[in-house]
């Protein structure tokens, strides 16, 4: 089955850090570009970081530049969001989500996972 | 940053209307642009990407039009299951925008 599934997720105190991983599987998982997609409770979508399939390019929102790190390990099939120095503007449901191509970086997203909480607060 | 609107922000539609949401980029996308659907609790799914083309295994109610800065989202017949949160996003340039999202519910 083709899919993604978050861990990670938690209860942090602001300034804490916490690490994100989105297991892959169903599909040559190397040949996609990936994404970490966010939404506040009750909010909209927030688009946070991506990563090409080779890690050679790597974008982050203006909201987490400096403070999160996004990574990938193909020979493991997964993604991962080291969050750093968290703020309770942070809380979200955090989402993986796969590029739309698999040959070239599309921009949109067809596979998400069904997300993890991380919540911030003291 | 390209910032997306959506409107309206909800609507009240029944079974079989024809429901309209529409999204307007702050400059030209060229076309790059999705819509998502997101029900209660779920992870958002790919309805349309490229402004009109329907992804794999969506059905052919859902339609997709426009052009520039204008793009629309057409449900031609509403079902039970379409009641739900859309958002368009752009994927024109960096960073991926999305629309606040229009909610359709049950009139």
């Amino acid at each position: 089955e083709v899919q993604l599934v978050e861990s990670g997720g938690g209860l942090v105190k602001p300034g804490g850090s916490l690490r994100l991983s989105c297991a892959a599987s169903g599909f040559t998982f190397s040949s996609y570009s990936m994404n970490w997609v966010r939404q506040a409770p009750g909010k909209g979508l927030e688009w946070v970081s991506s990563i090409s399939s080779s890690s050679s390019y790597i974008y982050y929102a203006d909201s987490v530049k400096g403070r999160f790190t996004i990574s990938r390990d193909n020979a493991k099939n997964s993604l991962y969001l080291q969050m750093n120095s968290l703020r309770a503007e942070d809380t979200a449901v955090y989402y993986c989500a796969r590029d739309g191509s698999s040959s070239s970086w599309s921009g949109y997203f067809d596979l998400w996972g069904r997300g993890t909480l991380v919540t911030v607060s003291s | 940053d390209i910032q997306m609107t959506q409107s309206p922000s909800s609507l009240s539609a029944s079974v079989g209307d024809r429901v309209t949401i529409t999204c307007r980029a702050s400059q030209g996308i060229s076309n790059s642009l999705a819509w998502y659907q997101q029900k209660p609790g779920k992870a958002p799914k790919l309805l349309l990407y490229a402004a009109s083309r329907l992804e794999s295994g969506v059905p052919s109610r859902f339609s997709g039009s426009g052009s520039g800065t204008d793009y629309t989202l057409t449900i031609s017949s509403l079902q039970p299951e379409d009641f739900a949160t859309y958002y368009c996003q752009q994927y024109y340039s960096t960073p991926p925008t999305f629309g606040q999202g229009t909610k359709v519910e049950i009139k």
